[in-house]
């Protein structure tokens, strides 16, 4: 079974609209950590946001935010006020601790969703 | 912030030629490095953990003799392909991390083109 679903594989939205980019996840680990990136067309990859399953409140950063909903195990990434710079890849990703030893570990991927932003 | 250097951008070479990929954390420590591979319109995927001063820790499925990681210092982790084939062709990324729990920052990537 896939530890990082996303369902979207693609997204048409309009600029200045709010978009929310879906995933669900699947762990037994009681501690773990997700995150999304966004991977433009030329490739690199660079850090949004942060939640972690200890975390009382959803994270914020500017007009990102994540809508945790840890009964569902669902981390839904929300962007408000879409851009024309926002259209790029977008992944979800988790890090689980506990089977890692509790150490650094490698992150799984979700397979992203591809948005683009229309003027 | 966090940043992590990775060289080269890209490699285009023959069959058989064995490439090195640096992986350089530039303003903090780094005790573990990430190695990820991405296919062409799909995912990344963890290929090993690289360790300093030890040996990395490879993902099932992945050769260690194939791909070769050294981390010989707490800012320089490489990875070699080694005898490298036009399906070793991929797109090779780094990340490292500056704390444990803490966001993996990416490099720029590799684009390897075997001929």
């Amino acid at each position: 079974a896939q530890k990082i679903t996303q369902t979207q594989p693609g997204m048409f939205v309009q600029e200045k609209e709010a978009v929310t980019l879906d995933c669900t996840y699947d762990t037994s680990d009681p501690s773990y950590g997700l995150f999304w990136y966004k991977q433009p067309s030329s490739g690199e990859m660079i850090f949004l946001i942060y939640q972690g399953s200890y975390d009382q409140q959803n994270a914020t950063e500017g007009r990102y935010s994540l809508n945790f909903q840890k009964a569902r195990k669902s981390a839904n990434l929300v962007i408000s006020a879409s851009q024309l710079g926002d259209s790029a890849m977008y992944f979800c990703a988790m890090r689980e601790v506990m089977y890692s030893g509790g150490g650094a570990d490698g992150l799984t991927f979700g397979k992203g969703t591809h948005l683009i932003i229309q003027p | 912030g966090a940043v992590v250097s990775q060289h080269p951008s890209r490699v285009i070479c023959k069959s058989g030629t064995s490439v090195k990929i640096e992986c350089r954390s530039l303003d903090f420590q780094a005790t573990t490095m990430f190695w990820y591979r991405q296919f062409p319109k799909q995912s990344l995927m963890l290929m090993a953990t690289s360790n300093e001063g030890s040996k990395a820790t490879y993902e099932q499925g992945v050769e260690k003799d194939k791909f070769l990681i050294n981390h010989a210092s707490l800012t320089l982790s490489t990875l070699t392909v080694t005898s490298a084939h036009p399906e070793d062709s991929s797109f090779y990324i780094c990340s490292a991390s500056n704390r444990d729990y803490q966001p993996q920052h990416f490099g720029d990537g590799t684009r390897l083109s075997i001929l």
